[in-house]
């Protein structure tokens, strides 16, 4: 089927303002993955989820930043009280099996906090 | 990422030559390396990689080559065409069948037609 979708593509947001970043991983995909692309830069590992649960969040930057996957397949990245610094590409990737460093990236969302 | 470095950052080839990266990494426990090609707009592309019990793989004109004593594996691309102009990344992963990639700052390819 398709590949992994994100949305929406971009995003300003004004500083201060909570924004959501929706992801749907490719059908059937247990795992799924958050990535932060600064500009200019390789993306950085921010969270993981196993179905529903979320395993590993230790990429997360601040607790302000908050992911979801409730029924094990949509996931949302939240991120609160925006700032500038969040401005980045939020890359989501998904994998077949559980665990899986054979990821597969969606397009991204492109967050730009003003 | 951690402790992994590629390169050159930027690479310029005429159309038809050939172009080669190189990532070296410093975890020995790891086992998967991938390339990723990433173009402008999109999200990376896995476009190919090698498990640890393989010395080389290609497929048609991309072909990865692995060192595991020097910590070091390698992109090839033969004939390069002006669409394999993009940003290219490895991302080995963190440790022993992690899943946390870690990419590399990358390499902007660019083939001259």
């Amino acid at each position: 089927g398709a590949g992994v979708s994100q949305s929406p593509r971009y995003k300003v947001a004004k500083r201060g303002q909570d924004v959501a970043l929706r992801c749907d991983p490719i059908s059937g995909h247990v795992s799924l993955f958050w990535y932060q692309q600064a500009l200019g830069q390789g993306p950085e590992f921010l969270t993981y989820f196993q179905n529903e649960a979320q395993l590993d969040k230790s990429g997360l930057p601040s607790d302000r930043f908050f992911a979801e996957r409730p029924e094990g397949s949509v996931s949302t990245l939240k991120i609160q009280r925006t700032q500038q610094e969040d401005s980045a590409v939020y890359l989501c990737a998904s994998s077949s099996r559980e665990g899986s460093n054979e990821q597969f990236f969606g397009p991204g969302t492109r967050l730009t906090v003003l | 990422g951690e402790n992994v470095e590629q390169h050159p950052s930027t690479l310029s080839v005429q159309e038809g030559d050939s172009a080669v990266i190189k990532c070296t990494y410093s975890d020995s426990a790891s086992n998967y390396f991938p390339w990723y090609k990433q173009e402008l707009g999109k999200g990376p592309q896995l476009i190919i990689d090698i498990r640890s019990n393989v010395g080389e793989k290609k497929d048609q004109r991309i072909a990865v080559t692995l060192n595991k004593t020097a910590k070091h594996f390698s992109l090839h691309i033969t004939e390069t065409q002006p669409e394999d102009s993009a940003v290219y990344f490895c991302a080995p992963p963190r440790g022993f069948n992690d899943y946390k990639l870690s990419f590399g700052a990358g390499t902007t390819v660019t083939v001259r037609a």
